[in-house]
C-alpha cells in the first residue's frame, strides 16, 4: 500500500450503531487530519494530530471521537450519529517542516446514517 | 479567521481550450501558502499547484498556472490545452496555522466543478 489509505470506503449505519473509520499513511508523515466533506459546503477540518498535540474544531459534536495511536494510524470513532452526519470523511497527512507542507489525502469513507 | 471564496460553482471548457477558475481569500497574514487541489469523481484529492505568498513569480506546473495577485487577494487557476482528464472538482485552499505548537489546517473554498466537453 502506498500513500494514504482509508477503510472502509463505504459505510451505512443506524443512529444507534458504533463504528470506526480507519486511516493509515505510508509516507513517513508526522501529522494526520480528519476532514468532513458535505454536499454544497466547504471541506471542514475536524481534528488534527501533529507534533504530539491534538487540535480539534470546537464545532465538532462529541459523537465523533478521534484516536491516533501512532504517527501512521488515525481512527475516527462514531457513536449515536445523526442523519446530518452523512458525508464523505477524508483523512490527510503531511510532513511538518519549515516551509510548505503539502497535505496528502486518502480516498475517503462515504458515510450514510439512516 | 481566513476565508476562501470560489465564486464559480460550475465551469465548462472545450477540449484543447483554456479555462480560468477564480479564487479570492481573506487574511491578515503577510506570509502564507495557497493551493489548488483537484478531486476527480470518486477519486482522491490531489494537489495541482501551490503558491508561496512571498514569491512574486506565479507558479506553473505544466499546463496549470496561477495568477496570484497578493494585493487583491486573488489566486486564479488557468488550465491550458484542457483535456478530458481535467474534469473534476477544483478546490482552492489556504494554509492556516491553528496552534502555537505548529499545527496547521487547510481552509477550503466550496469548489468549482469543471466539465470538459469533447
Amino acid at each position: 500500500e502506498t500513500g494514504v489509505t482509508q477503510t472502509p470506503r463505504h459505510l451505512v449505519m443506524g443512529m444507534t450503531n458504533k463504528k470506526s473509520l480507519k486511516c493509515e499513511q505510508h509516507l513517513g508523515h508526522n501529522a494526520m487530519y480528519w476532514y468532513k466533506q458535505s454536499a454544497k459546503k466547504p471541506l471542514e477540518l475536524m481534528f488534527v494530530y501533529s507534533l504530539e498535540e491534538r487540535v480539534e474544531n470546537n464545532s465538532v459534536p462529541s459523537r465523533f471521537s478521534p484516536e491516533c495511536p501512532n504517527s501512521s494510524h488515525l481512527f475516527l470513532h462514531l457513536h449515536t450519529l445523526q442523519p446530518e452526519d452523512s458525508a464523505l470523511y477524508l483523512c490527510a497527512s503531511s510532513l511538518l517542516l519549515a516551509g510548505v507542507n503539502e497535505q496528502f489525502f486518502g480516498p475517503g469513507t462515504r458515510l450514510t446514517v439512516l | 479567521a481566513q476565508t476562501v471564496t470560489q465564486s464559480q460553482p460550475e465551469m465548462s471548457v472545450q477540449e484543447a481550450e483554456t479555462v480560468t477558475l477564480s479564487c479570492t481569500y481573506d487574511t491578515s497574514e503577510s506570509d502564507y501558502y495557497l493551493f489548488w487541489y483537484k478531486q476527480p469523481p470518486s477519486r482522491q484529492m490531489i494537489l495541482v499547484i501551490r503558491q508561496e505568498a512571498y514569491k512574486q513569480q506565479n507558479a506553473t506546473e505544466n499546463r496549470f498556472s496561477v495568477n496570484f495577485q497578493k494585493a487583491a487577494k486573488s489566486f486564479s487557476l488557468k488550465i491550458s490545452d484542457s483535456q478530458l482528464g481535467d474534469a473534476a472538482m477544483y478546490f482552492c485552499a489556504y494554509r492556516s496555522e491553528i496552534s502555537q505548537g505548529g499545527s496547521e489546517k487547510l481552509v477550503f473554498g466550496k469548489g468549482t466543478k469543471l466539465t470538459v466537453n469533447p
